[in-house]
């Protein structure tokens, strides 16, 4: 079955730095999300980029998608210590769009 | 606007004994609404899925069971918990039709731990 998958699994820099996160999959999709949860909290929806699209800006959020190589990065720039959480990427797959597939997540550290 | 609750925020059980976790959604109508369990430091496990009332879609085979009793509740059961059932048990849902969207609106989650 699909798996998405974040790496790393933990990263940590420091504040105003920008952040890096990737995510692969393995079955073609309609479209895939990033969320973030913190820690003991539910997720909170980010960004979503469908299969058309290339790239997509939010704020300080930057999603890029590459189905070739079923691939996406998420780019947090100017990091603050309030983005300390764990992202999660999650797919929509073409056969199954009643349901999302969720990866590990990458955990991140913001030290101030 | 849309608000979804769950309860017991956290819920201390002894193997062997049963569980109800329950969910609502309000604000909205016929969601689709999502089970999940996430071990600590780990992803997230979709359990359950239903798209409409006393319509259920198990995920995986396990301990639990899931009833939809009406259209914005969602219960999550045991009559027996086991030690692996503890985990941070999160419901979510997302409106019918979605406009190729399928964004999960997500609860604050159940925090339980079996002894």
């Amino acid at each position: 079955s699909q798996q998405g998958e974040e790496d790393p699994q933990a990263l940590s820099i420091q504040e105003g730095e920008n952040a890096t996160m990737n995510c692969s999959y393995k079955t073609s999709i309609n479209n895939l999300q990033w969320y973030r949860q913190n820690s003991g909290r539910g997720l909170v929806h980010l960004i979503l980029i469908r299969s058309n699209e290339r790239e997509k800006h939010s704020g300080r959020l930057r999603v890029t998608l590459d189905t070739s190589k079923k691939s996406s990065s998420l780019l947090i720039t100017a990091s603050r210590a309030a983005d300390t959480a764990s992202y999660f990427c999650a797919t929509s797959r073409i056969q199954g769009a009643q349901k999302l597939v969720f990866g590990q997540g990458t955990r991140l550290t913001i030290n101030p | 606007s849309q608000t979804i609750h769950q309860w017991p925020a956290t819920l201390v059980q002894p193997v062997g004994s049963p569980l109800s976790l329950e969910c609502t959604v309000e604000g909205t109508s016929n969601p689709n609404l999502y089970w999940y369990r996430q071990a600590a430091g780990r992803g997230l496990q979709l359990l359950f899925y239903s798209v409409g009332i006393g319509q259920i879609s198990s995920e995986v085979p396990q301990n639990l069971s899931a009833s939809r009793p009406q259209d914005r509740q969602f219960i999550l059961s045991s009559k027996k918990l086991l030690l692996s059932d503890s985990g941070f048990y999160l419901c979510a849902w997302r409106p019918r039709e979605t406009g190729g969207r399928e964004t999960q609106y997500f609860g604050p989650g159940t925090r339980l731990l079996v002894l």
